[in-house]
């Protein structure tokens, strides 16, 4: 497709479970964002990839949670040992320029719910 | 702490008339400034952007206008159109190293017929 593709739509988990979540960005584009929205709040920032590289993750809330774009195109951000204050939307977005430059396309993000 | 504030939760306005979003500012780092629109089960889809170096921006209905000196941004929306009926996020970010955005918590805007 044209736009950034993320998958599932929607996850439900019990607290406890390892969920994995995954971004297809548009094609050729460098830089890759995740971000996480709590009801009622903006999206804040988690990590950034440029092309394979993590290049910075200080948002990531704790070790329980991890991101990888090992060939610089799809990423899948691993959440292990699920808390309830894990849910939340989980938006993936993505650059044409390197340094997240440029516009930011996002997706419709994953809606993870975490009984 | 909440660098981009967005303190409106709610705007409501008739079809025709003008929406102004209010948006403000703490990170004196802060150079350039982009309003995305949000549709439920929808990702942000941007809207219009503003670099530091200006203090006004017009594309078509819509005005972003910057007051460094305040740390303020305002989007201007007229005229209004039910379809423009959304949340907006204010969002910034800084030249130093990558530029990843910071986002405000939104305003949802509610234009009525």
């Amino acid at each position: 497709g044209a736009g950034v593709s993320q998958s599932p739509r929607y996850k439900v988990a019990k607290r406890g479970q390892d969920v994995a979540l995954r971004c297809d960005p548009i094609s050729g584009h460098v830089s890759l964002f995740w971000y996480q929205q709590a009801l009622g709040q903006g999206p804040e920032f988690l990590t950034y990839f440029q092309n394979e590289a993590q290049l910075d993750k200080s948002g990531l809330p704790s070790d329980r949670f991890f991101a990888e774009r090992p060939e610089g195109s799809v990423s899948t951000l691993k959440i292990q040992r699920t808390q309830q204050e894990d849910s939340a939307v989980y938006l993936c977005a993505s650059s044409s320029r390197g340094q997240g430059t440029g516009e930011l396309f996002f997706g419709e993000g994953s809606r993870l719910t975490v009984l | 702490d909440q660098q981009v504030k967005q303190n409106s939760p709610s705007l409501s306005v008739q079809e025709g008339r003008i929406s102004i979003l209010n948006c403000d500012y703490t990170n004196s780092m802060f150079d350039y400034f982009l309003w995305y629109k949000k549709y439920p089960a929808e990702g942000p889809t941007f809207l219009i952007s503003i670099s530091s170096i200006k203090d006004k921006n017009e594309d078509g209905r819509f005005t972003v206008f910057l007051n460094k000196s305040a740390k303020h941004l305002s989007l201007h929306i007229v005229p209004s159109q039910p379809g423009d009926s959304a949340v907006y996020f204010c969002a910034a970010r800084s030249n130093t190293g990558f530029q990843k955005l910071v986002f405000g918590t939104g305003t949802r805007l509610l234009v009525s017929p």
